[in-house]
């Protein structure tokens, strides 16, 4: 089983949708948790960082942690054809140690 | 904003050739990470340094090595570039200390091994 699982995809959903992103992880030590966003031929970009459990939002973008479960989830509100990208899920445990998500591909369609 | 470039974004290189790959960053960052990432692979770790002239192995340094001597630059060296090194590069930096900096990222240099 690898450490940390993600749906590859790819995703394709209309304008104005909501989208739901998932990872599974395996390793109850990971306690930080980020989302990056990578546009084709660009490195990933931080979209969200959160520590341990909970929920954080920032403008369209909410990120949700269940540890109990080992579950994390991306949720984008009103999609644009701008949110098209590789969406990939990492955590650490602290440290240097970051775990990626093979990544998700969504496509926003106008 | 922190940036963090790569020299090249694009490279073709021949089999057997010695390759490098440089990155730079301007945040006086402790820690520096090389990866590379394939299609259904994710990122994976090849080598990452956390001061000046100190590096450790990541998941899959075979074939790969780095040089530190700057805070601020990180070379990567493919010592004789095979085919299957053919790959998108992926620089990136934290700061130190030990919480779950997050990490941020070059664009990336796609390299084409023939």
């Amino acid at each position: 089983q690898k450490e940390v699982e993600q749906d590859p995809g790819p995703l394709s959903v209309p304008e104005g949708a909501i989208v739901s992103l998932n990872c599974t992880y395996s390793n109850s030590a990971f306690q930080y948790f980020m989302w990056y966003r990578q546009y084709s031929r660009k490195g990933p970009e931080l979209l969200m960082y959160t520590y341990s459990s909970g929920n954080k939002e920032d403008g369209r973008f909410t990120a949700q942690v269940d540890k109990s479960s080992k579950y994390i989830s991306l949720f984008i509100r009103d999609s644009q054809p701008s949110d098209s990208a590789t969406y990939l899920c990492a955590m650490s445990a602290g440290g240097q140690n970051f775990v990626f998500g093979p990544g998700t591909r969504l496509s926003v369609l106008p | 904003d922190v940036k963090v470039t790569q020299s090249s974004r694009y490279l073709v290189k021949r089999t057997g050739e010695k390759v490098f790959l440089e990155c730079v960053q301007d945040m006086d960052h402790e820690n520096m990470f090389w990866y590379r990432q394939d299609p259904g692979l994710g990122l994976r770790l090849i080598y990452f340094s956390y001061d000046v002239k100190m590096k450790e192995k990541g998941d899959i340094p075979e074939g790969y090595s780095v040089s530190r001597e700057k805070k601020e630059r990180f070379s990567l060296i493919l010592e004789s570039a095979s085919t299957n090194q053919t790959s998108m590069y992926l620089c990136a930096s934290t700061p130190g200390g030990f919480r779950g900096e997050t990490q941020y990222f070059g664009p990336g240099t796609r390299l084409l091994v023939l």
